[in-house]
């Protein structure tokens, strides 16, 4: 049962436009939201959260939006630079089964192409 | 360095023999979890620990995993009698509060 969805394995996009990665969760208890980025051989880095009493949370480069009814977020990248290729995960925090779980989804792999 | 550390970065093992990894959080943290990564999947979730209290187990960790985190600081996870589909990332974070968690490198086993 994946309560977090990232339905598209890759992305790619071209220098200096926008990278949008999509996230879908099923879960209402969720009420934080995270995203991370990997590079090969190497564990998640944090990059930016938002909390469920939030609509838009911006960072530099990077702005997670959150639509609540859609179940939805989403990463904007603006502009997108080479070393931005990485495998990005939406994780979402909330209680499951009576217990907070951090759960991610299944990732993104984002190209960055010159 | 203060961020997370584990050890080793890589374990290459033959199928049967036992293995245990090392987990360093961040000094001030009292969360601690570890997660296992295979390819193309995201990071689940095997165990969690609040202090030297563990406090959540996954249905994944078979009676051949055991966690400890025995002065609240670092952790261990031990594999015994291990199989082929144990092969994978073993990531360790760590947490203050239940917000942002911060990963190591990871553990990456190999099980031959």
């Amino acid at each position: 049962d994946q309560q977090v969805k990232q339905n598209s394995p890759s992305l790619s996009v071209q220098e200096g436009r926008i990278s949008i990665l999509n996230c879908d969760y099923t879960n209402s208890m969720f009420d934080y939201f995270l995203w991370y980025k990997k590079y090969p051989a190497e564990g998640p880095t944090f990059l930016i959260s938002i909390s469920s009493i939030k609509d838009k949370n911006e960072d530099g480069r990077f702005t997670v939006f959150l639509n609540k009814s859609a179940k939805h977020l989403s990463l904007h990248i603006v502009p997108s630079q080479p070393g931005d290729s990485a495998v990005y995960f939406c994780a979402a925090i909330g209680i499951i089964q009576g217990a907070q779980k951090l759960v991610f989804g299944q990732g993104t792999r984002l190209t960055i192409n010159p | 360095d203060t961020g997370v550390s584990q050890d080793p970065r890589h374990k290459i093992t033959k199928r049967g023999q036992n293995v245990t990894f090392r987990c360093d959080p961040i000094s001030e943290h009292n969360r601690l979890y570890w997660y296992r990564q295979t390819l193309g999947q995201g990071p689940e979730f095997l165990t969690y620990f609040q202090n030297e209290a563990q406090l959540e187990k996954s249905r994944l960790l078979s009676d051949r995993f055991s966690a400890e985190r025995p002065k609240g600081s670092f952790s261990t996870l031990e594999i015994q009698r291990t199989e082929q589909g144990d092969s994978a990332m073993y990531l360790c974070a760590s947490s203050l509060q239940f917000t942002e968690a911060f990963f190591g490198q990871g553990t990456r086993l190999t099980v031959v």
